[in-house]
């Protein structure tokens, strides 16, 4: 099975420029997260969704970032406009509904490195 | 408020001997799930195991070990006989029981094993 794929590995941008990054969840799995990971604040949840409906956004950092799933297989997180300060790899995870052998693992994406100049 | 806290930034030891990661954690909650997940230099975060809050049993997975302590809220993972395939970064987790995926990190603990 394929896992959770993002896009794109790198991205690099100006200032005030407007910044997509893209999700694909594991097939079957009924929640996606967005997790940011930086080397002041470490590795913190932005926002994530139970079956495409966001359920907790608290930790989004302004309004600049949002956040949308559209379908079981799709998801995009978008800043505008972008700040050096959002300079960080994002990382999309995803998991399957508690059940019979859940675990509670995430899994997670190679990540997208975002640098913002 | 909940936290995770990972006091050992970086730990560097020679390969074959063991290594304990320490996890202290914060939470008013009753009931949650704790965690661990590596960062290889690849960038990628791996699971490792879940606990319980209440089921307090150790775990063994092959040379991995978890010592979960609910009275000292510490969650320690220990590497024995490490190997240098075993560097990385170590994460220390914790989340609410009702919503597995919603971690809170540590900082992390970077281990370095060198042959």
């Amino acid at each position: 099975d394929a896992g959770v794929i993002q896009s794109p590995r790198h991205e690099v941008t100006e200032m005030g420029q407007e910044v997509t990054l893209r999700c694909k969840p594991i097939s079957g799995h009924n929640s996606l997260f967005w997790y940011r990971q930086t080397m002041m604040r470490g590795l913190e949840l932005l926002i994530y969704f139970n079956n495409n409906v966001p359920i907790d956004d608290s930790g989004m950092p302004e309004d600049r970032f949002s956040a949308k799933m559209p379908n079981a297989s799709f998801s995009t997180l978008k800043i505008q406009p972008s700040e050096p300060r959002d300079s960080a790899v994002y990382f999309c995870a995803s998991s399957r509904p508690p059940g019979q052998g859940w675990t509670g693992e995430l899994f997670f994406g190679e990540g997208s490195r975002l640098t913002v100049l | 408020a909940q936290k995770v806290t990972q006091a050992q930034t970086e730990i560097s030891v020679v390969e074959k001997e063991d290594v304990t990661l320490d996890c202290v954690y914060e939470t008013r909650d009753t009931t949650y799930y704790l965690f661990w997940y590596k960062q290889p230099p690849s960038g990628e975060l791996v699971f490792l195991i879940r606990r319980n809050s209440f089921d307090e049993q150790n775990e063994i997975s092959g040379r991995y070990s978890w010592n979960f302590q609910k009275s000292t809220s510490s969650f320690n993972f220990t590497i024995t006989a490490s190997q240098v395939v075993d560097s990385a970064v170590y994460f220390c987790a914790l989340s609410p029981y009702n919503q597995g995926g919603k971690l809170i990190f540590g900082q992390g603990t970077e281990l370095s094993v060198k042959p």
